[in-house]
């Protein structure tokens, strides 16, 4: 079973450049959600999918745009990066309540 | 305007004593209270869970207590293992319907020594 699943685990940009992270979840929940962490801030919500072909804004959206392209896939781009959004990218869905499942995790970074 | 506060950002325990790790949060109207742990290049695992109509939920060696008066959550952890090492996030729900986000703190790191 393999929950929720991120790619790229590891990505180093330029400035300007663009590219799509990846998140694939098959334990059938409606929700997901995009956290980035970083040091002494913890893990702030970028976007957030309640279910399919619904997306919102969340804390930190700036910069991003995501998919929820169907119910198990939800990407978030960065469509020219800075060095601001290097970071670690998490991705998690959830049922109702409060069953959040994270992925592994992509560590990006942008010089 | 920060919601929930881990105020240490780092704890240092000998095994087999307690761990306290604690958090703060600002407002009244949360419906749960989390602490997920995280190991290095990993995501967040669940750890325990508490309902803002408790004061104190137990599980194992895990025991999460809530002061609603002061707006204070804590984890104990008894006794403390080295496997217990990682980053300890708190985290809160405004209610459990779809799609309710997840705030987090800003995390403790425990470390666990010999």
């Amino acid at each position: 079973n393999a929950g929720v699943t991120q790619t790229p685990k590891f990505q180093v940009l330029k400035t300007g450049q663009s590219m799509t992270l990846q998140c694939a979840q098959d334990m059938n929940h409606n929700s997901m959600y995009w956290y980035r962490q970083d040091p002494g801030m913890g893990l702030r919500l970028i976007y957030y999918s309640a279910s399919e072909g619904t997306t919102d804004k969340g804390e930190v959206p700036n910069g991003y745009n995501v998919s929820r392209l169907n119910k198990r896939e939800f990407s978030l781009r960065l469509e020219s990066a800075a060095p601001s959004q290097t970071s670690v990218y998490f991705c998690a869905s959830s049922s109702i309540g409060y069953g959040y499942t994270f992925g592994s995790g992509t560590r990006l970074t942008v010089v | 305007d920060q919601q929930v506060k881990q105020n240490s950002p780092s704890l240092s325990v000998q095994e087999g004593r307690i761990s306290i790790l604690n958090c703060d949060y600002t407002n009244s109207m949360f419906d749960y209270f989390l602490w997920y742990k995280k190991y290095p290049a990993e995501g967040p695992t669940f750890l325990i869970s508490i309902s803002s109509i408790k004061d104190k939920n137990e599980d194992g060696r895990f025991t999460v207590f809530l002061n609603k008066s002061a707006k204070h959550l804590s984890l104990h952890i008894v006794p403390s293992q080295p496997g217990d090492s990682a980053v300890y996030f708190c985290a809160v729900l405004p209610d459990t319907g779809t799609a309710s986000k997840l705030t987090f703190g800003t995390g403790t790191r425990l470390q666990v020594t010999l």
